[in-house]
């Protein structure tokens, strides 16, 4: 079975500094690794994923993620905080390359002061 | 413009009292999932369609009941609501059931049972 796990239900930045979302994965298969952010009162909409092709994976907004097989992660970083980025944020795993079932992680919520 | 629909947003209901829970999408995607999101527990899969008539179980199917006879549309009914499935429900779609799409999701449908 797949899991996820997302270090921090909640993570405090101030704006302009770095944001670092930590997800780590098991998988018996080679995953397939997405991040998606959920804005207040919205679905969820896809920030980057991981399809086995480069390891750092850029996104929207400036989000990126790096794959590392050794530690089973994938975590999600932006240099430089802005307010627009206050949302929940969430990893997630594929079930295998044949059916679009993701497991999600719990989630982060991110909050950015000013 | 593409998007995925619910309706209602907003319900309060009573213990036992069928309800229904409507999805509709305008990109003609085959792939179709129902998702409810509990604050911890991140989004957890109650049932999915690869293509009409073709319906299969999530992760937490219980309780669940679904139909898919139209490509567009991906119904969710509780014939007898509890408490325990006050939860906010999100509906999905994607292009095809290979993972590698991206999942576009709808604005999410809160419901409340007493």
């Amino acid at each position: 079975a797949q899991s996820v796990t997302q270090l921090g239900s909640h993570v405090s930045v101030s704006e302009g500094a770095l944001v670092l979302l930590r997800c780590n994965y098991s998988s018996s298969v080679p995953p397939y690794l997405f991040w998606y952010v959920q804005y207040p009162n919205q679905g969820l909409q896809l920030l980057l994923k991981y399809t086995s092709a480069a390891t750092l994976v850029k996104g929207i907004n400036g989000f990126e993620a790096e794959f590392k097989k050794s530690e089973t992660s994938f975590h999600l970083t932006k240099p430089s905080a802005h307010m627009s980025d206050a949302a929940e944020y969430f990893c997630a795993v594929s079930r295998g390359a044949a059916g679009n079932k993701l497991t999600f992680g719990g989630g982060t919520r991110v909050l950015v002061k000013p | 413009e593409a998007q995925v629909t619910q309706n209602p947003r907003y319900l309060i209901t009573v213990t036992g009292k069928k309800l229904t829970v409507t999805c509709s999408q305008n990109m003609n995607h085959e792939y179709m999932s129902w998702y409810r999101q509990d604050p911890g527990l991140g989004l957890r899969q109650i049932y999915y369609s690869m293509n009409v008539e073709v319906t299969d179980k999530g992760d937490v199917p219980e309780g669940y009941k679904v139909s898919r006879k139209e490509k567009r549309n991906f119904p969710l009914i509780l014939e007898s609501p509890s408490p325990n499935q006050t939860s906010l429900y999100f509906c999905a779609s994607s292009p095809t059931g290979r993972v590698l799409y991206e999942q576009y999701f709808g604005p999410g449908t809160r419901l409340t049972v007493t």
